[in-house]
């Protein structure tokens, strides 16, 4: 079945250095989108892309969707403490309403 | 505007026993999902409800079951509880018409069920 990987599993960073997490899907997907999940929070929805090659950037936040709409990513610019949380990629495929989640990629910033 | 709302926050069952779970929608959304996010995993999909009827199931057993409202609102039940049923039971809804292209998911706080 299809499967949606993230790397890496956990990160922890300096505050105001950057982090990337990386999302690969086994299907090519008809979009994803990226959720962030704070420690015993629900998620929370931050993005969609849809389109392939297609990127997005929130304030210091930078999404991609792969060429092959496949793999995607999330890089943030200079984290800070409020970055801390599991960032989640979640894909579907055309003809599907089921999103899959990925892994998570577990940040942790240090001040 | 309230968002989604979850109820109960906590549950405690015992193996065997059975459960129903509610989640009432963000105003304006007529699609309700139901996902089970095991500690330390992503959230997994159970399945999706709308206009009352399950639109898509994932690869849940038939112990898994749900319900879809007039007024939106969703229940979900689980049937002879296993302690594996042990998770954070998340509920998102969506409307694909409201909000033009995107099927933006908003997810309640969860229902934190235990089996012991």
């Amino acid at each position: 079945g299809q499967q949606v990987m993230q790397i890496p599993q956990y990160q922890h960073v300096q505050e105001g250095e950057d982090f990337t997490t990386y999302c690969n899907s086994s299907t090519t997907l008809s979009n994803i989108q990226w959720y962030k999940q704070r420690p015993g929070g629900h998620p929370v929805f931050l993005i969609q892309l849809v389109k392939s090659g297609e990127v997005k950037k929130q304030k210091r936040l930078t999404f991609q969707f792969g060429e092959a709409k496949k793999n995607s990513s999330l890089h943030i610019t200079a984290t800070q403490t409020t970055d801390v949380g599991t960032y989640f990629c979640a894909g579907t495929t055309s003809g599907t309403y089921k999103y899959i989640f990925g892994t998570g990629t577990r940040l942790k910033v240090l001040a | 505007d309230a968002g989604v709302t979850q109820s109960p926050t906590h549950l405690i069952k015992t193996r065997g026993q059975q459960v129903t779970l509610r989640c009432s929608p963000k105003s304006g959304h007529d699609t309700v999902s139901w996902y089970q996010q095991a500690l330390g995993q992503g959230p997994q999909f159970i399945f999706q409800y709308y206009e009352e009827e399950e639109r898509q199931r994932g690869n849940f057993p038939d112990r898994f079951s749900g319900h879809q409202f007039p007024n939106y609102s969703s229940e979900l039940n689980v049937n002879a509880l296993l302690l594996g049923d042990s998770a954070l039971y998340l509920c998102a809804s969506s409307a694909l018409w409201w909000e033009r292209s995107t099927d933006t998911q908003y997810f309640g706080p969860g229902t934190r069920l235990t089996v012991l």
